[in-house]
């Protein structure tokens, strides 16, 4: 059965840093979002993309976020300067047309030092 | 936008029967409902698109009323397997974005 992938399975990055975050969705897939969860706690949208733009966002998603899909496979979320409080799982998703179920790759835990 | 859950969190023991409530502010399109086990991703269980629409998945099923902005997921004679945190998803008409409650954490022991 096809599964959204992510990598790194985790990352470790000091304050102020940038990271990148990978997420290759299932192939024939056309909506991409990325959640966050900070530990026991609930599963936060930060992001929806559709047709190579997002099409909503949430206050979550400032300035220091960035969402892409460089090619036909691959759909990145960039943190330009890593806080402390970036420290959560995040979750790349994908769903084949709109009210559709979503799809979620295993997650990239972010530790911020 | 948040749906509100409730309860928060719910022990049962085999066999024993739960419901889980959704609530929003916001007119709803759609609901879905999604279990997560600790350490791992949130895995789909079902969506409701009308009012009023009930769907079954082996002995979980789910009701919407789409006056109230209501949902209610069903878990009868549960098991140790439905152990985890289940979450419902929210969506407005017309939105491309799904948020999700509060969640609630069912245990089911033996």
């Amino acid at each position: 059965e096809p599964e959204v992938t992510q990598t790194p399975s985790h990352q470790v990055t000091q304050m102020g840093q940038e990271v990148i975050l990978r997420c290759v969705p299932i192939s024939n897939h056309l909506y991409f979002y990325w959640y966050r969860q900070i530990l026991g706690q609930k599963v936060e949208f930060l992001v929806s993309f559709y047709n190579n733009e997002i099409s909503e966002k949430s206050e979550i998603f400032d300035d220091q976020f960035s969402v892409e899909r460089p090619d036909g496979s691959n759909f990145t979320l960039k943190i330009r300067s890593t806080k402390l409080e970036d420290s959560a799982m995040y979750f790349c998703a994908s769903s084949g047309q709109g009210n559709s179920p979503l799809h979620f790759g295993n997650g990239t835990r972010l530790t911020v030092t | 936008q948040q749906p509100v859950q409730s309860p928060q969190a719910v022990i049962l023991r085999e066999g024993e029967d739960a419901v889980i409530n959704c609530s929003s502010s916001k007119a709803l399109y759609s609901v879905h409902w999604y279990r997560q086990k600790h350490g791992e991703a949130p895995i789909f269980l079902m969506i409701l698109l009308k009012g009023g629409e009930q769907k079954g998945h082996d002995k979980i099923s789910a009701s919407f009323n789409e006056k109230k902005q209501q949902s209610s997921l069903y878990l009868t004679a549960s098991q140790l397997s439905y152990s985890g945190t289940y979450f419902c998803g929210t969506e407005g008409s017309g939105a491309n974005n799904l948020f999700f409650g509060t969640g609630t954490r069912l245990t089911v022991i033996p």
